[in-house]
């Protein structure tokens, strides 16, 4: 399986203002996920974008693929103090089976 | 929504004891789980895939005597960790799927393991 790499590696922004985290990855993909995960706790999923979609949204977070360029990105609009986690994408292969590796994360501080 | 229970969160123990963790499905099937192991302010590296009825799938480098994982049933895999070292000390994370590859994984809330 592949990983992705994203980017930046870290990201502080004020409340109320957007959040943008891009993601690349190097082979052909099934579907790209999105995870968040707060300090000392397991990964939640955020959004499960399909290789023949472009853009999809989930309440204040949107999510873009670019699979002619290997990439993905993240904005999370409006942002709240509790947004405060790192965020973590994951490409997956169908070669792969259920198999998802991580990369490092954008670890993201919303200040109040 | 689907839920992956993970027991314990929290184990402090003394070198050269073995512990085990649970990772339970509970809502749902999952023929594979997932273990990752994660050091502070770093990513999810992957240990193995749990797969139910049969061997783990081990990741390069995971050493599997020291990594023991058992899938028994379609709901539990369980991770033991034997003769615990400090350099064991991490945060253990897993993960399964409901069914198809297409869809997301369900994780666990983690265990952190403390071995003095």
């Amino acid at each position: 399986s592949q990983q992705g790499e994203e980017d930046p590696q870290a990201l502080s922004i004020q409340e109320g203002e957007n959040a943008t985290m891009n993601c690349s990855y190097k082979t052909s993909i099934n579907n790209l996920q999105w995870y968040r995960q707060n300090s000392g706790r397991g990964l939640v999923h955020l959004i499960l974008i399909r290789s023949n979609e472009r853009e999809k949204h989930s309440g204040r977070l949107r999510v873009t693929l670019d699979t002619s360029k290997k990439s993905s990105s993240l904005l999370i609009t409006a942002s709240r103090a509790a947004d405060t986690a790192s965020y973590f994408c994951a490409p997956h292969a169908r070669a792969a089976g259920n198999k998802l590796t991580f990369g490092g994360g954008t670890r993201v501080l919303v200040k109040p | 929504g689907a839920v992956v229970s993970q027991h314990p969160s929290w184990v402090i123990c003394k070198s050269g004891t073995s512990v085990k963790i649970e990772c339970r499905s509970l809502d749902f099937q999952a023929t594979t789980m997932f273990w990752y192991r994660q050091f502070p302010k770093q990513s999810l590296m992957l240990m193995a895939t749990s797969n139910e009825g049969s061997k783990a799938t081990y990741e390069q480098g995971v050493e599997k005597d020291k990594f023991l994982i058992n899938h028994a049933s379609l709901t539990l895999s369980t991770l033991t960790v034997t003769s615990a070292h400090p350099e064991d000390s991490s945060f253990y994370i897993c993960s399964a799927n409901a069914r198809a590859s297409n869809q997301p994984q369900h994780f666990g809330d983690g265990t952190r393991l403390s071995i003095l």
